[in-house]
C-alpha cells in the first residue's frame, strides 16, 4: 500500500535559519505529492504540490522537488519566520483508485525569534 | 467563493451514543472526503463520496457511515461511539480527476467520554 514517512520532530529553529523537512514515500504508479500546513487550532491548508517527476512546487518561499529516483519530496525554505511555526504534513495521492490522500505523521516546526 | 465549512466546531458525546457531523463543500466541487486526525497524528482517510456514491473507504468499521447530498454537501455518522473515536474530523472537497487537490474545512473536534 501507499505510505509516507516524514522526519521526526519536533524541529526548533531560529528566525532566518534554513529549513529542511524530509519526506519519502512508497506508492503504486506515479503519485501526486503535496505539502499541507496546519496552524494551531486550524484545519489543513495546501502549501504546495507536484504532480510528476522533477516538478518543483513552491509557495510562500517554500519549495519541494519531486524526486522519483529517491522517492522523496523534501520541503525547504531559505529563511524561516516566526509565522512559519506550524505542523507540516507530507502527503500523496496515487493515480490508481480513488483520490484519497495518504499523510505522513507530521512535523511540528517552532521558530524562535 | 465560499470555502469548506463544517459543523459543529466542537462536540462532546458519551460512549455508545451516535453523532452526525456536517460538511459543506467548496463551490464547484463534486467530491467530499472525510479524514480522522487523532492527536499528534496525520489524518487518516475514512471514505470519499463522489456524485452521492461512496468512492472508496479506508480501514474504518461499518459504524462509520456517510452521505452526500445533491448539492454535494455531506454528513459523517458514527454509531456506538468509543473512546478512541475522540479526534479532529476533517472534511475536504475537491473536483474529481482534477489533479487531486483537496481543500479542507476547519474540522470538528469530537470528544467521547
Amino acid at each position: 500500500g501507499n505510505s509516507v514517512t516524514q522526519m521526526e520532530g519536533p524541529v526548533t529553529l531560529s528566525e532566518e535559519a534554513f529549513l529542511t523537512i524530509n519526506c519519502t514515500y512508497t506508492a503504486t504508479g506515479y503519485p501526486s505529492l503535496f505539502w499541507y500546513v496546519q496552524y494551531p487550532g486550524e484545519g489543513l491548508q495546501l502549501l504546495l504540490k507536484a504532480t510528476k517527476a522533477d516538478d518543483k512546487g513552491s509557495n510562500k518561499g517554500f519549495e519541494a522537488t519531486y524526486r522519483k529516483e529517491t522517492t522523496s519530496f523534501h520541503l525547504e525554505k531559505g529563511s524561516v519566520q516566526v509565522s512559519d511555526s506550524a505542523v507540516y504534513f507530507c502527503a500523496l495521492i496515487s493515480n490508481f483508485g480513488n483520490e484519497k490522500l495518504t499523510f505522513g505523521t507530521g512535523t511540528r516546526l517552532t521558530i524562535i525569534p | 467563493e465560499t470555502g469548506v465549512t463544517q459543523s459543529p466546531t466542537h462536540l462532546i458525546k458519551t460512549r455508545g451514543q451516535q453523532v452526525t457531523l456536517r460538511c459543506s463543500s467548496q463551490s464547484g466541487h463534486n467530491t467530499v472526503s472525510w479524514y480522522q486526525q487523532a492527536l499528534g497524528q496525520g489524518p487518516q482517510f475514512i471514505f470519499q463520496y463522489y456524485r452521492e456514491e461512496e468512492n472508496g473507504r479506508g480501514n474504518f468499521p461499518p459504524r462509520f457511515s456517510g452521505l452526500q447530498f445533491p448539492n454535494y454537501s455531506s454528513e459523517l455518522n458514527v454509531n456506538a461511539l468509543e473512546l478512541d473515536d475522540s479526534a479532529l474530523y476533517l472534511c475536504a472537497s475537491s473536483l474529481q480527476l482534477a489533479g487531486g487537490e483537496q481543500y479542507f474545512g476547519p474540522g470538528t473536534r469530537l470528544t467521547v467520554t
